[in-house]
């Protein structure tokens, strides 16, 4: 296993379009986490999924986000009629159930610009 | 998860040891101390936890205080490699991993 795969690494799209990105988690993983950081800040929690099952969502996760994970493996993130403040890095992460914060691995993240 | 306290960087030589200190006052008898570091353009990657005991692998050294409310990440011989941005934090085991602003360390020649 590779550890946590995110595609694509870099995506620049025009204000008002839809984008989606993906991440495979390491395979024996059950949750898998979605974060966004910007410029000089920590990686800031969106939503966490175990299994398929979507249980916590962000208040910074507005109407135009979605994340699925249908069959419990990959996820993916859409963005819809984006602004240029969703301009950002968002990174996935995946770990085990009741291995705490300890267990996680990172993805290197999809560097997003809204132009 | 509670907030902690980190300096905003530090800076050390290369294979000199770096003593990253975090405090954490409000933490709770149940949770948890853990780091993590993110170099630049990657993931966050974790490096240790601890709870009460002093904690050693093959990345660093955790010491916590007595009481608990502070605690110091040790690189004992720090490389260019180690140039990163370091997050302290504290928790319970359910709980989701959140970061702060964390530590932004400068390794030089």
């Amino acid at each position: 296993d590779t550890g946590v795969s995110q595609d694509p690494r870099h995506k620049i799209t025009k204000r008002g379009q839809n984008v989606t990105f993906r991440c495979d988690p390491i395979s024996e993983h059950n949750r898998l986490y979605w974060y966004r950081q910007t410029l000089g800040q920590g990686p800031e929690f969106l939503t966490y999924f175990q299994n398929e099952a979507q249980l916590e969502k962000s208040r910074l996760l507005s109407d135009r986000f979605s994340a699925e994970r249908p069959k419990g493996s990959f996820s993916t993130l859409e963005i819809q009629r984006t602004e240029q403040g969703d301009s950002a890095m968002y990174l996935c992460a995946s770990s085990l159930a009741g291995k705490g914060p300890y267990g996680y691995t990172f993805g290197s993240g999809t560097r997003l610009t809204v132009v | 998860d509670a907030k902690t306290t980190q300096p905003t960087s530090m800076d050390c030589a290369e294979g000199r040891a770096a003593n990253l200190p975090c405090n954490h006052s409000t933490i709770s008898g149940n949770e948890y101390v853990y780091w993590y570091r993110q170099i630049h353009s990657q993931g966050p990657q974790y490096i240790i936890h601890g709870l009460k005991n002093n904690e050693t692998n093959e990345m660093a050294s955790l010491i916590i205080t007595e009481d608990r409310k502070s605690s110091t990440l040790i690189l004992p011989h720090a490389t260019l490699r180690d140039t990163a941005v370091y997050y302290c934090r504290h928790t319970g085991t359910a709980s989701k991993l959140t970061f702060g602003t964390g530590t932004r360390l400068q390794v030089t020649l």
